[in-house]
């Protein structure tokens, strides 16, 4: 089956900070990979959709300066928060899909960050 | 506003029980509805998906029903198993899956021994 992989699985940083986060198809071509952030007991908020060679897609209320994604080749996306702070602190979940219609996304096991 | 509503938020049932997910939709131009199973700490895994043009898919324990004129869908689990306790996710996405993918707020069972 597809397989997303995704690292690191849990960073913590110093707030003023920077952390990159990748996201990786092991086995497929990636056409659109989605970044979504998850908040304890809560369910998935998309952050930004990128296509390969394209810039990102934001959603309202998320600030692209600060979540910068680059999704440079078909099997390669990554998510840098820079200068983190606290309130930055969540579970980010990558995920991608192949070009075919109605294939599913398929999602990396998420990176733990943690900002003191 | 919430685009897909899923309930219970929680849900409590025997091993062999048979829990049920129920979900809604307003958006007509959804065409794709995957549900994604999450254990703590890890990222969703696909479970099954169904399209509008089918009533009933089963893959081993789960079975979604779908109805298009009522715009719901649900998730029943077989013999539901300890290992089965986890968190599931409705979805929706339209223009044949390429659109971005809606959640519902999650459902996190518990099948007790």
């Amino acid at each position: 089956g597809a397989v997303v992989s995704q690292h690191p699985s849990r960073v913590i940083c110093k707030s003023g900070t920077s952390v990159k986060i990748e996201c990786r198809s092991l086995d497929f071509q990636a056409t659109t990979m989605f970044w979504y952030r998850q908040f304890p007991k809560q369910s998935l908020m998309l952050m930004a959709t990128s296509n390969e060679g394209s810039k990102a897609t934001y959603e309202q209320g998320v600030e692209k300066d600060k979540f910068l994604i680059n999704h440079a080749s078909l099997t390669l996306s990554t998510l840098t928060v820079t200068s983190a702070h606290p309130e930055d602190s969540s579970f980010y979940i990558c995920s991608a899909r192949d070009g075919q219609i109605f294939s599913p996304l398929h999602f990396g096991n998420g990176t733990r960050l943690t900002v003191t | 506003q919430q685009q897909v509503k899923q309930s219970p938020q929680s849900l409590i049932v025997q091993k062999g029980g048979i829990p049920i997910i129920n979900c809604a939709y307003e958006n007509t131009a959804f065409d794709y509805f995957p549900w994604y199973q999450q254990f703590p700490g890890k990222g969703p895994a696909l479970l099954i998906a169904i399209r509008p043009d089918v009533s009933e898919k089963k893959e081993g324990r789960f079975t979604i029903s779908f109805n298009k004129s009522a715009k719901q869908f649900s998730l029943h689990i077989m013999d539901s198993q300890p290992g089965d306790s986890a968190t599931y996710f409705c979805a929706a996405s339209e223009g044949g899956g390429y659109q971005k993918v809606t959640f519902g707020i999650g459902t996190k069972l518990q099948v007790i021994p």
